[in-house]
């Protein structure tokens, strides 16, 4: 089945400590991202990837860092979680997104306290 | 820089009643257009999408979509709602040929029975 995983699910972490959330997808996708979703704000952009190593600042990338070593994966890294950081996050990929937008991962509900 | 606004942030329905979402986007050039659904609890699906062609796009479940360009507009419809539909809406843009994929803040539908 075509689809975007991501790990974990649900994450509690205090603040300060280091932690990643995978994404992986097994369409052979150039395009990979990563989306923060907050109440009232909708998804914002944190970072994308044209390809492997190539990767690109989105509209809040402040506070996190991402890799594309291989085609399939794109983890996100948050060096020092700070509790603004809580939120629910997704990993999308695509083909090409200006003409099939994403597909999306299930989303990482992440909590810093 | 491209922005999409949805000005109804909050919408309740009575099952079989009729359905329009607003979406404006500011870009003067060339867009590409999208309409995400959000179950509770799921990842965003992707309803309907318009490249070019008929500004009349058909999408999954009853849904479509009017690009009109002269008012930036990209208004989600559908005749008769159903209690299932309940779910928050994305509407997201593309501009200039480019790939990066702005949504707007979204909008909640609840539909009572």
């Amino acid at each position: 089945e075509a689809q975007v995983t991501q790990n974990p699910r649900y994450l509690i972490t205090v603040t300060g400590k280091k932690l990643t959330v995978t994404c992986s997808q097994n369409m052979n996708h150039e395009y990979m991202s990563w989306y923060r979703q907050d109440p009232g704000l909708g998804l914002r952009q944190i970072y994308y990837s044209m390809n492997v190593e190539v990767t690109d600042k989105g509209d809040v990338p402040e506070g996190y860092k991402v890799s594309r070593k291989e085609k399939r994966n794109f983890p996100l890294i948050l060096e020092s979680p700070s509790p603004n950081q809580t939120s629910l996050y997704f990993c999308a990929s695509s083909l090409r997104p200006q003409i099939y937008g994403y597909t999306f991962g299930s989303g990482t509900r992440l909590t810093v306290v | 820089a491209q922005s999409v606004s949805q000005h109804n942030h909050h919408v309740i329905l009575s099952e079989a009643a009729s359905l329009e979402l607003g979406c404006n986007y500011s870009y003067g050039g060339t867009v590409n257009l999208f309409w995400y659904v959000q179950y509770p609890g799921q990842h965003l699906q992707l309803l309907l999408k318009y490249f070019s062609g008929d500004p009349l796009v058909k999408g999954i479940k009853g849904f479509e979509a009017e690009f009109i360009k002269s008012k930036f507009s990209f208004n989600l419809r559908k005749p008769s709602v159903q209690w299932s539909d309940t779910a928050e809406y994305f509407c997201a843009v593309t501009t200039g040929g480019g790939n990066k994929l702005t949504f707007g803040t979204g909008t909640q539908l609840k539909v009572e029975l």
